[in-house]
Formats: C-alpha cells, structure tokens, sequence
C-alpha cells in the first residue's frame, strides 16, 4: 500500500522561531514528487513546495526548505522565522504517474499553530 | 483564486435530495479530480478525468455520479447520500504532460447531508 504518515497531528511554535514538521511515506515507484500543502482556514490547498524524488539537492521557498532522505523516504518541513499567517493544516503528500493519470497521495496533515 | 472555481461553497441537503457539485478551471489544465475530506482522515481521491475521460474510481458508492462534459469543467452529481457522506468536497486540476508542480484545488463544497 501506497501510504504517507504525518506523526504529528498538531504542532505550535513561537512566532520567528523555527519549527520542522515531520513526514513519512512508502512507495514501490522510483520515480516521484514529493510536495508540501498548506491549508489555512479559507480551505484552499496551496501548494508550498515540492521535491524531485531524483534530486539530491533539498528544495527550498524562500522560509520553507524540505529535508529529503530518499532511503529513509522522509520528508520534513522546516519553517523558518514563523509568522502568524503560517498557522494552518499542512499536509505532505507525494504524485505516482499510473496509466496516464497522475495519483496525488496525501497524509492526515499537521496542524500548526503560531503564538505571538 | 487560483484558479479553481468550485460551487456552491456550501451545501445542506436531505438525504433523499439530488444536487450537484460544479468545479471549473481555466488554466488549461487537462486532468481534473474529485476528493473527499473527512475530519481526521487523509484525503480521499474519488474520481480523476484525465483528457476528459474517467481514469480512476476508487471504490466510490455509485450514489456519487461524476461527469466531465470538457476539460475545464467537472461535476459531481449526489443523490440519496448517507449522513457519514457529510464532508468537504475538493476539485483539483493538473497539466499531466507538464513539469509536475502538483495539483491546483479549489476552496471546496462544505456538504452537510441531514
């Protein structure tokens, strides 16, 4: 089974501190992509970044960067200098390609919240 | 908005009402996708269209009918729905023969069946 595991079902950090949200996630394919979604109150999934399965090179987004294990197949968020529109549901999730459709498999989500 | 038109925003209906769901795009986007959000659970994909042709249905209850006249609109057609089908309802869109930069959702249907 093709799965993604966000073991922390909330979070909070201090407005400008850091905080790193945790992800896991199983699958046989050697070839995907990998992103981080966030979804403030207004519902609307944004995406934050995203990360090549065959890039070494961590992403990063201005205060969003990824630490990606391939092995290990994680895939954390840290946030940089958090600030109070931070606060949201943030969900990781990765894309297969299958018969010419593209699946996009997501975990429970992580809910942030920043403190003035 | 990014992109991603979907409607109503909101939805109450009995359960044995029939309703729609409507989502629509204009990016040029050439596959489109249904999923259910449930609280605390990961997100469910329903149905995906790709080239406006059904490609993926995920076991859905046949009391959930899509359909997808053209690639820049799809609908979800609900009848006789269960309370438990009370969730939201987000639409998605993506190029599949591009760069993959992830999907691009809507703001949802908040669907509350009484």
């Amino acid at each position: 089974a093709q799965t993604v595991t966000q073991s922390q079902p909330e979070m909070s950090v201090q407005e400008a501190e850091t905080v790193t949200l945790s992800c896991t996630y199983d699958t046989s394919e050697s070839d995907y992509y990998l992103f981080w979604y966030k979804q403030p109150p207004s519902r609307q999934m944004i995406l934050v970044i995203r990360q090549e399965a065959y890039k070494q090179q961590n992403a990063t987004e201005n205060r969003f960067s990824v630490n990606f294990q391939k092995a290990a197949k994680s895939f954390s968020l840290k946030i940089s200098d958090s600030q109070l529109g931070d606060a949201a549901m943030y969900f990781c999730a990765y894309v297969i390609t299958q018969g010419g459709s593209e699946k996009l498999v997501f975990g429970k989500g992580t809910k942030l919240t920043v403190n003035p | 908005e990014t992109g991603v038109t979907q409607t109503p925003r909101h939805l109450v209906m009995g359960m044995t009402n029939k309703k729609s769901l409507k989502c629509e795009q204009h990016l040029g986007h050439n596959a489109m996708y249904w999923y259910k959000q449930s609280a605390k659970k990961p997100l469910e994909l329903m149905f995906v269209y790709s080239l406006e042709e059904r490609v993926e249905n995920n076991s859905v209850p046949s009391r959930f009918s899509p359909e997808c006249p053209n690639s820049s609109h799809l609908f979800l057609h609900l009848h006789t729905l269960q309370p438990e089908d009370s969730a939201l309802y987000l639409c998605a869109s993506s190029h599949i023969d591009r760069d993959l930069y992830g999907y691009t959702f809507g703001s949802g249907t908040r669907l509350t069946v009484v």
